[in-house]
């Protein structure tokens, strides 16, 4: 069985410049996530989508983050414009619908420069 | 709010020996999951153990098991016979138990880096 797929893994962009981040998850998982993982702190959730639609983003900083998942499938965070406090590693995992069980992707570390 | 703190960010272990993680949490609810996530280097987090909040039983994963005191909101996790292999940043994390769609979130700790020295 295919994993939570995630892409670019590395991305180095300049400050207010705008990058995006892919996520493919497991096939028949409706729930999607997304985390920002600081160095040196455990992962906060930024977004959770349940099919197409959003269950909760109230840690998603609206002003300059954006996701969707458009066909329930895969998904896409955009930051436009980056800040350097933006340095992070964005997790996306996956799960059945209703399940406790979070499935990880490798991970998209962005630095700002 | 929930809060889960881990108070070891570093620790060490000889390999085939026992050490013991230490998690707290606060929350308000009375029926929730928590976890122990492990992430290897580079790698990703992976799921090692889980217990649900109404079970007294403490949860038991192979070398992997939990000490859970729900009244001290106390959750950690000792790996026996580590092996290089455990090698890792360890989180504690907590998800409240409601209806579905909504019970996603996993709210983490700070994480604990365990190195297992041969």
């Amino acid at each position: 069985e295919a994993g939570v797929a995630q892409s670019p893994r590395y991305k180095i962009i300049e400050k207010r410049q705008s990058v995006a981040f892919w996520c493919n998850p497991i096939s028949g998982h409706a729930t999607l996530y997304w985390y920002q993982q600081i160095l040196g702190q455990g992962p906060k959730l930024l977004i959770q989508f349940q099919n197409n639609g959003v269950v909760d983003d109230s840690q998603l900083p609206k002003d300059r983050f954006s996701a969707e998942r458009l066909k329930g499938v895969d998904s896409t965070l955009k930051i436009q414009p980056a800040k350097l406090e933006d340095s992070a590693v964005y997790l996306c995992a996956s799960s059945f619908w209703g399940s406790y069980e979070q499935y990880f992707g490798p991970g998209t570390r962005l630095t700002v420069t | 709010a929930q809060t889960v703190t881990q108070s070891q960010p570093e620790m060490s272990v000889q390999e085939a020996e026992t050490v013991t993680l230490s998690c707290t949490y606060d929350t308000s609810e009375s029926n929730y999951y928590l976890f122990w996530y492990k992430q290897p280097p580079s790698r990703q987090m992976i799921l090692v153990i889980r217990q649900e909040a109404y079970k007294q039983q403490n949860a038991t994963e192979n070398r992997f098991s939990v000490n859970f005191q729900k009244a001290a909101k106390s959750f950690s996790l000792k790996i026996s016979d580590s092996q290089l292999g455990d090698t890792a940043m360890y989180f504690c994390a907590f998800m409240k138990h409601g209806n579905p769609g909504n019970t996603g979130k996993l709210i983490f700790g700070q994480g604990t880096t365990l190195q297992v020295k041969p």
